[in-house]
């Protein structure tokens, strides 16, 4: 079974462009959560979906930030414009939508660079 | 608002040498608490999940313990490998998963 699966795995843009984030969870899973990594931070949440509903999205840093899930499954994450304190790693994650005790998958993460 | 505190930031141990890594949280109302291992350049591997009803969980030479009324858990790493350097991180999850800063384990040869 594949498993959470982001891209691209690194992005290198100027300041003022637009960059889009792709996840794919695995087959089935209702829930799918963002979270960054800025660096030397902890891994902060972003944003939670489930299916093709926001249900939390309490930690999108502002409006530059625009999240989707069309028809509940990949989702993508709009940067625009980039400034440079946008960088770091940006994972993606899900579950099932089975109850919330259970395990969350991450993906490999896409590392930005904005410069 | 859920914080989690890893202790310590980092710790170098040689080769063999048994270990414990220290998650605090503030909110003990979790579901549940996941310990990841991140490899520099890489995503997050899950380790050890455990439920909010459960005490430990064991995997191979990791064991992971839970107390939730104190808002604790330990990561205990028997016989440490150079293979296990990385950054371990625990995450609760309540309303969503909140992470910790981690810890950066060394293994020295």
């Amino acid at each position: 079974e594949a498993g959470v699966t982001q891209f691209p795995s690194h992005s290198v843009i100027e300041k003022g462009q637009t960059v889009t984030l792709r996840c794919d969870p695995i087959s089935g899973h209702d829930n799918l959560y963002w979270y960054r990594r800025v660096m030397g931070k902890e891994i902060k949440f972003l944003l939670h979906f489930v299916k093709e509903s926001k249900q939390d999205e309490s930690g999108m840093p502002n409006n530059r930030f625009l999240a989707e899930r069309t028809g509940g499954t990949y989702s993508t994450l709009k940067v625009q414009p980039a400034e440079l304190e946008d960088s770091g790693v940006y994972f993606c994650a899900s579950s099932p939508l089975t109850g919330l005790d259970t395990e969350a998958f991450f993906g490999q993460g896409t590392r930005l660079t904005v410069v | 608002k859920q914080e989690v505190t890893q202790i310590p930031a980092a710790l170098s141990v040689p080769e063999g040498e048994n270990l414990v890594l220290n998650c605090s949280f503030t909110d003990s109302a979790i579901y549940n608490l996941q310990w990841f291992r991140q490899d520099p350049g890489k995503g997050l591997t899950s380790l050890l999940l455990i439920q909010s009803s459960q005490r430990e969980q064991t995997s191979g030479r990791l064991n992971a313990s839970l107390d939730k009324s104190s808002g604790r858990s330990t990561l205990y790493i028997a016989a440490s490998q150079p293979g296990d350097s990385a950054t371990y991180l625990c995450a609760v999850l309540n309303e969503k998963l909140t992470f910790g800063t981690g810890t950066r384990l060394t293994i020295i040869p």
